[in-house]
């Protein structure tokens, strides 16, 4: 299982907008609309912010905002704010060689720094 | 409220079996639908799904840890549990459960509620 890859790190001043990718296969970001996007700050669980692809969860600011071209999914964070350092992984569905033995991959995590 | 925590073992010695349970409340797995599954996180490293069950008892494993995993659910006590056969000091990690929606018409698939998580060592 290979873990879908993302940059290591991006980073912003306050009010710009920055973009993470998470690029996998035509086995699941090319093939399927099931890709999430989590949050997670240091010492606690991650956080959904983005499902199918571009849906957010009630309470997710409408800053959080995502896509996908291809076998890249995208997330964008518009008018950075200082609580958006965080760590951000993207999540797929896999299907491999059949519904039966499909599973899930995370993205290797992107560190968000606000300077 | 959903409400998910993890139970278990915080060391364990490389070679030994480990089991996790995860409770829960504010659902139940008996729900169309629901799923809950196991994802853990290595210290300073990245999110690793682990495993995944559904409301009808069907079962998803990471295919480079299947022979090590196995997934079970107690709808009535509302728990699941997690046992990793083999434990290795690479397995050292914080274990999550959490909540999975995968919906029935429309499709969604994600993990919308998450457990504290638990960490757990492994060392001789």
């Amino acid at each position: 299982q290979s873990a879908l890859t993302q940059p290591r790190s991006v980073s912003g001043s306050p009010g710009q907008s920055v973009t993470i990718s998470c690029t996998g296969t035509s086995n699941d970001i090319g093939d399927y609309n099931y890709v999430s996007w989590y949050q997670q700050h240091p010492g606690k669980a991650p956080k959904v912010i983005i499902y199918d692809v571009n849906k957010r969860p009630s309470g997710v600011p409408d800053r959080f905002s995502g896509s996908k071209s291809g076998n890249t999914a995208s997330l964008t964070i518009s008018g950075l704010q200082a609580e958006d350092e965080a760590d951000y992984y993207c999540c797929s569905y896999h299907f491999w060689s059949s519904y039966e033995a499909s599973y899930f991959v995370f993205g290797i995590g992107t560190k968000v720094t606000v300077l | 409220q959903m409400t998910l925590k993890e139970s278990g073992p915080a060391l364990v010695k490389p070679t030994q079996t480990l089991t996790l349970t995860c409770t829960f409340s504010g659902f139940s797995l008996s729900t169309s639908g629901v799923g809950v599954g196991w994802i853990r996180q290595p210290p300073g490293k990245a999110l690793e799904w682990l495993t995944l069950i559904y409301w009808d008892d069907d079962k998803r494993y990471n295919p480079s840890l299947r022979s090590r995993l196995t997934i079970i659910k107690d709808t009535s006590k509302n728990q699941v549990f997690l046992t990793m056969m083999n434990m290795d000091p690479v397995d050292t990690a914080t274990y999550y459960c959490a909540h999975f929606w995968r919906g029935m018409t429309p499709i969604h698939n994600y993990f919308d509620y998450w457990g504290q998580g638990t960490l757990v060592t492994v060392s001789s």
